[in-house]
């Protein structure tokens, strides 16, 4: 099936630094990607919607400046997640939309993400 | 409150059937998805079933829908170990916007 991964799988930086993860598509090309964020216990947050070429679009209540998204190739979208606090420790979760094969959505294995 | 809703445990014996429920409020969405996450992994597509349809089944696995109460099942025949993780329900949609709501999981505990 169809492959998503990721990089790095997890990181930990210190609050007020900038971290970048990378989702890329292996197998296929993804004309939309998404980003997700796991918070314990709870189900995966949409965050925002990654097109190829232009501007993400970005949930409610989402900020854009904090969680910088670029789709630059059909293939790799990366999310920023920029002046990280501890409050931003969470797993981030993408997936990728095959153009061409309908609706599924094939996830990313996750980026643990823990600000000190 | 969620949109997607579903019951945050449930524990079965090795070779049990396991039952996973979902219920679900948006009567326009066309996708109906369950979704394995297995502990300090990413998500894996299980099946899905297009809302038009009753029932679903591919091997093990049995997706029931009840379009009328929006009310979705995952029937998982002689449950293994392995089937041990966490199950998310999600409902999506067809066209430009491809919004993918997921409900809070479900944690599967098999007990050997």
């Amino acid at each position: 099936g169809a492959v998503v991964s990721q990089h790095p799988s997890r990181v930990i930086c210190k609050s007020g630094t900038s971290v970048k993860i990378e989702c890329r598509s292996l197998d296929f090309q993804a004309t939309t990607m998404f980003w997700y964020r796991q918070f314990p216990k709870k189900s995966l947050m949409l965050m925002a919607t990654s097109n190829e070429g232009s501007k993400a679009t970005y949930e409610q209540g989402v900020e854009k400046d904090k969680f910088l998204i670029n789709h630059a190739s059909l293939t790799l979208s990366t999310l920023t997640v920029t002046s990280a606090h501890p409050e931003d420790s969470s797993f981030y979760i993408c997936s990728a939309r095959d153009s061409s094969s309908g609706e599924t959505q094939y996830f990313g294995p996750g980026t643990r993400l823990l600000v000190l | 409150g969620e949109d997607v809703e579903q019951s945050l445990f449930l524990s079965v014996r090795e070779g049990d059937s396991s039952v996973i429920n979902c219920t679900y409020t948006d009567s326009s969405s066309t996708y109906l998805y369950w979704y394995k996450q297995e502990p300090g992994a990413g998500l894996q597509l299980l099946t899905y079933i297009f809302s038009n349809m009753d029932m679903k089944q591919d091997q093990r696995l049995t997706v029931l829908l009840n379009k009328k109460d929006k009310h979705l099942s995952l029937r998982i025949a002689d449950t293994q170990t392995g089937d041990s993780a966490i199950y998310f329900c999600a409902e999506g949609y067809t066209g430009g916007y491809q919004k993918v709501t997921f409900g809070t999981g479900t944690k599967l505990q098999v007990i050997p």
